[in-house]
């Protein structure tokens, strides 16, 4: 079984604080890993699909970053929104017909 | 474009009543397909791939199947549903490269009483 941690569980910021959480995975394991934003009543929406160590990828103010000799990744918001609540899900890809294993997610509430 | 349709958006099902939750994706051909489950207070958890028509992996042991009868059609199925079934179902695509993200519908909530 693999094991796909994400922390912190939940996290509640000011608007304009930035912010990250953090994704691990058996780096053994390694193929692909991706990131996806969840908001409440909506379906998970695709951020970001990372596949080299050393890779950084950005959308907007979002950003990650991976380390696939570790076993991490790191997820970024810059100056966070409140329409940037959502649950954040990281998922490792090992190779196999494209199946993902999902973290539990990050939670992320910004209030004004 | 392509676009992913699940159904129905709520259930509400007595325990050991069948179950039959579809799923269909277009403008795209010979996708792969994914259910997966959130049961309460946990994480997506994949049931079951398809890489084709007809051809249906399971991720866990479980009381559900799966067929692709076809090439963009994806069902979920029961014939006795158990409490234990109750949860948020989601039905996902993708090209199957490796740069290629899923593509989620909008899930199903199954409620067993």
């Amino acid at each position: 079984i693999l094991n796909v941690e994400q922390s912190p569980q939940s996290l509640h910021v000011q608007e304009g604080d930035s912010t990250n959480f953090t994704c691990s995975f058996p780096s053994s394991n390694f193929y692909a890993l991706h990131w996806y934003r969840w908001e409440t009543a909506k379906s998970p929406e695709a951020l970001f699909v990372m596949t080299l160590n050393g890779d950084e990828k950005k959308k907007g103010r979002i950003s990650a970053t991976l380390n696939t000799k570790e076993g991490y990744s790191y997820l970024y918001i810059k100056g966070s929104q409140p329409e940037d609540s959502a649950t954040y899900l990281c998922a490792l890809d090992t190779g196999t017909a494209s199946k993902l294993t999902f973290g539990t997610g990050t939670r992320l509430q910004v209030t004004l | 474009s392509q676009t992913i349709h699940q159904w129905p958006a709520t259930l509400v099902q007595p325990v050991g009543s069948p179950l039959s939750l579809e799923c269909t994706v277009e403008g795209t051909s010979n996708p792969n397909l994914y259910w997966y489950r959130q049961a309460a207070g946990r994480g997506l958890q994949l049931l079951f791939y398809s890489v084709g028509i007809g051809q249906i992996s399971s991720e866990v042991p479980q009381n559900l199947s799966a067929s692709r009868p076809q090439d963009r059609q994806f069902i979920l199925s029961s014939k006795k549903l158990l409490l234990s079934d109750s949860g948020f179902y989601l039905c996902a695509w993708s090209g199957g490269s490796i740069s290629q993200p899923q593509h989620f519908g909008d899930g199903t909530r199954l409620s067993i009483l």
